[in-house]
């Protein structure tokens, strides 16, 4: 069965600091991979999705960046942090079955807040 | 753009009762629908997905139906139980793949 792990689970950071959030799945290839945030009080939002090892859209422009260094492993990085990154990062991963379907599959999350 | 809404915010019923959530979105050119349940604090959990060719889809206790003409989807819930209690979030997927949430709908079922 597939596993989606997200680490770590609570982070705090000044204003100023990186910040590097990492998302692995296991027990399927290829799939789609996705970042969301959900800040305190408002809804999910999509950060950044790809579809491929090296492919990122980005959705929202912001001082965040995505990468994906390998087929299972995508990454949420930042050179400084601003108080309005504070929120919880969800990352999620999907794929197409042969009906069609492609229901998408969330992390535990990680909790940030940037003081 | 697409946009989700979620009507009531929030809902308090007794236990036992059922209840409706709803949903509505603006672009009916969606792929899929997806609800979710949300605990506080903890990641989402998938609960029903339907696809743009389907009414509805059933999962237990939880029916979810879909008109894409209208841009409404509901998720009824039957005989609600105190372990329903979280919050309920709807998404359209859009031809990227990507899901826009609705803000989601928070639901306290009383013993």
């Amino acid at each position: 069965s597939q596993t989606i792990h997200q680490w770590p689970a609570t982070l705090v950071q000044p204003v100023g600091s990186p910040l590097s959030l990492e998302c692995t799945v296991e027990g399927t290839s290829n799939p789609n991979l996705y970042w969301y945030r959900q800040a305190a009080g408002r809804g999910l939002q999509l950060l950044f999705y790809s579809v491929g090892i090296g492919q990122i859209s980005s959705e929202v422009p912001q001082n965040l960046s995505a990468s994906r260094p390998q087929d299972r492993q995508f990454i949420l990085s930042s050179k400084k942090l601003l108080l309005s990154d504070s929120g919880f990062y969800l990352c999620a991963w999907s794929q197409v079955s042969a009906g069609g379907r492609e229901t998408q599959y969330f992390g535990p999350g990680t909790r940030l807040l940037v003081l | 753009k697409q946009e989700v809404t979620q009507i009531p915010a929030a809902l308090s019923v007794p236990e036992g009762e059922n209840l409706v959530l709803n949903c509505s979105f603006t672009d009916s050119a969606i792929y899929n629908l997806q609800w979710f349940r949300q605990d506080p604090g903890k990641g989402l959990t998938s609960l029903l997905l339907i696809q743009s060719s389907q009414r509805e889809q059933t999962s237990g206790r939880l029916n979810a139906s879909l008109d894409k003409s209208s841009g409404r989807s509901t998720l009824y819930i039957a005989a609600s139980q105190p372990g329903d209690s979280a919050t309920y979030l709807c998404a359209a997927i859009t031809g990227r793949r990507a899901l826009t949430f609705g803000s989601g709908t928070r639901l306290q079922v009383q013993p």
